[in-house]
């Protein structure tokens, strides 16, 4: 089965900077998305962004999709302390009800 | 909505013991996933019900493991005999997208540990 795998596996950053996390994928999808899980929490769903849309915005996040090189990105401005956590990624294929997570991308925000 | 609702937090057993985690989904999803979550494995799909029904159960690591979807609001995660290696995390997660993969909701997790 495919799944999402991050890239880079750790960030650490200054707060206010800009955190960029990559995604890769092996097969066709009908959407990706992202998650965020804080430490001994569940998974956060943060952003779902379809096959057929190339950019997406919420908030302090941008997502973007890139079908002929399966791969994402997502970017958090301005990082907050707040912002730390796993970001995991997850593709959806066609026709199917399950998500493929990849290993998840921690992120540390120094204050 | 309360979200989805997972019992116990935490659940401390011996080897051998039967172990039951408990599920309340969101309210109107029909849509229920089971995961597992290790430091060494990740994020682990194990079951997934749409409309009470299991799905896919290919992630279910051995017979030891059952898992029911009685009703729409209620699911439970068996282990039966508990091993050591069975310490994770539990997540359940409800969507109420039946087709095409939507947003998962994910409940607090169950934090067991084998000894």
């Amino acid at each position: 089965s495919q799944q999402g795998e991050e890239d880079p596996q750790a960030l650490s950053i200054q707060e206010g900077e800009n955190a960029t996390m990559n995604c890769s994928y092996k097969t066709s999808i009908n959407n990706l998305q992202w998650y965020r899980q804080n430490s001994g929490r569940g998974l956060v769903h943060l952003i779902l962004i379809r096959s057929n849309e190339r950019e997406k915005h919420s908030g302090r996040l941008r997502v973007t999709l890139d079908t002929s090189k399966k791969s994402s990105s997502l970017l958090i401005t301005a990082s907050r302390a707040a912002d730390t956590a796993s970001y995991f990624c997850a593709t959806a294929p066609y026709g199917n009800n399950r998500l493929a997570f990849g290993k998840g991308n921690q992120v540390v925000v120094i204050p | 909505d309360a979200g989805v609702i997972q019992s116990p937090r935490h659940e401390v057993t011996e080897m051998g013991q039967e172990v039951t985690l408990r599920c309340k989904p969101i309210s109107g999803h029909n849509s229920l996933f089971w995961y597992r979550q290790t430091m060494m494995r990740g994020l682990e799909l194990l079951i997934y019900f749409n409309n009470n029904v299991p799905i896919d159960d290919s992630g279910m690591p051995e017979d030891r493991f059952s898992a029911k979807m009685p009703n729409a609001s209620f699911s439970t995660l068996k282990i039966q005999p508990s091993e050591p290696r069975d310490s994770a995390v539990y997540f359940c997660a409800s969507s109420g997208t039946s087709g095409g993969g939507g947003q998962q909701y994910f409940g607090p997790g169950t934090r067991l540990t084998v000894t």
